[in-house]
């Protein structure tokens, strides 16, 4: 079962708009990272946040950690049409569940020019 | 340049046939491992490596298997092909899980089963 799971599913907006998406997970985790994927292409790394941190910038790109509610989001702000992909969210655990990551289905982001 | 390489990009194969995909990777990654993401789907962990000698199973191992004689490769063999196993299939690596500083993907490999 997937211990990450994305909201929404989908997202459209216009371009220099800021975008929102949400990640929840179930167990424990070491940290959470967020991924993105362009239609057919692999996944790539854009942040990770460990447990023991709340919040972490990287240029466009704002990511919050909840553990109380095991949520995070990753807000993209002043969107580009280049920011059109599927975007994931991956956990690490702890211990025995240390190296298995797992992914949530996604959130696939369309700006409109 | 350095990464993760898989290959074939491509493969088409009949059921029963049993193949082996490649990954490759030169970053002196202690971690990998190989997902599938089926479409519309997130990707699913079917086995892993925390280092040379050593895998361990993931979400969907079943009809797979893996090796690890190296730190750079990390071959998957499909047994005996399912169409189930239609997918694309992607390789990952990273230095130590829980120290690690986010994954890096190979670029995949798209196999379908006839």
């Amino acid at each position: 079962s997937q211990q990450g799971e994305e909201d929404p599913q989908a997202l459209s907006i216009q371009e220099g708009e800021n975008a929102t998406m949400n990640c929840s997970y179930k167990t424990s985790i070491n940290n959470l990272q967020w991924y993105r994927q362009n239609s057919g292409r692999g996944l790539v790394h854009l942040i990770l946040i460990r447990s023991n941190e709340r919040e972490k910038h990287s240029g466009r790109l704002r990511v919050t950690l909840d553990t109380s509610k095991k949520s995070s989001s990753l807000l993209i702000t002043a969107s580009r049409a280049a920011d059109t992909a599927s975007y994931f969210c991956a956990t690490d655990g702890w211990g025995t569940n240390a190296g298995k990551s797992t992914f949530g289905d996604g959130t696939t982001l369309t700006v409109k020019p | 340049n350095a990464g993760v390489t898989q290959t074939p990009k491509f493969q088409v194969l009949k059921t029963g046939q049993s193949m082996t995909l490649q990954c490759a990777q030169d970053m002196n990654h202690e971690y990998m491992s190989w997902y599938r993401q089926d479409p519309g789907m997130g990707l699913r962990l079917i086995h892993y490596s925390v280092g040379a000698g050593i895998t361990d199973q993931g979400e969907v191992p079943n009809g797979y298997n893996v090796s690890r004689s190296t730190t750079e490769d990390f071959p998957l063999r499909l047994l005996s092909a399912a169409p189930s196993q239609t997918s694309v299939y992607f390789c990952a690596s990273s230095y130590t899980p829980g120290q690690h500083y986010g994954y890096t993907f190979g670029s995949g490999t798209r196999l379908t089963v006839v």
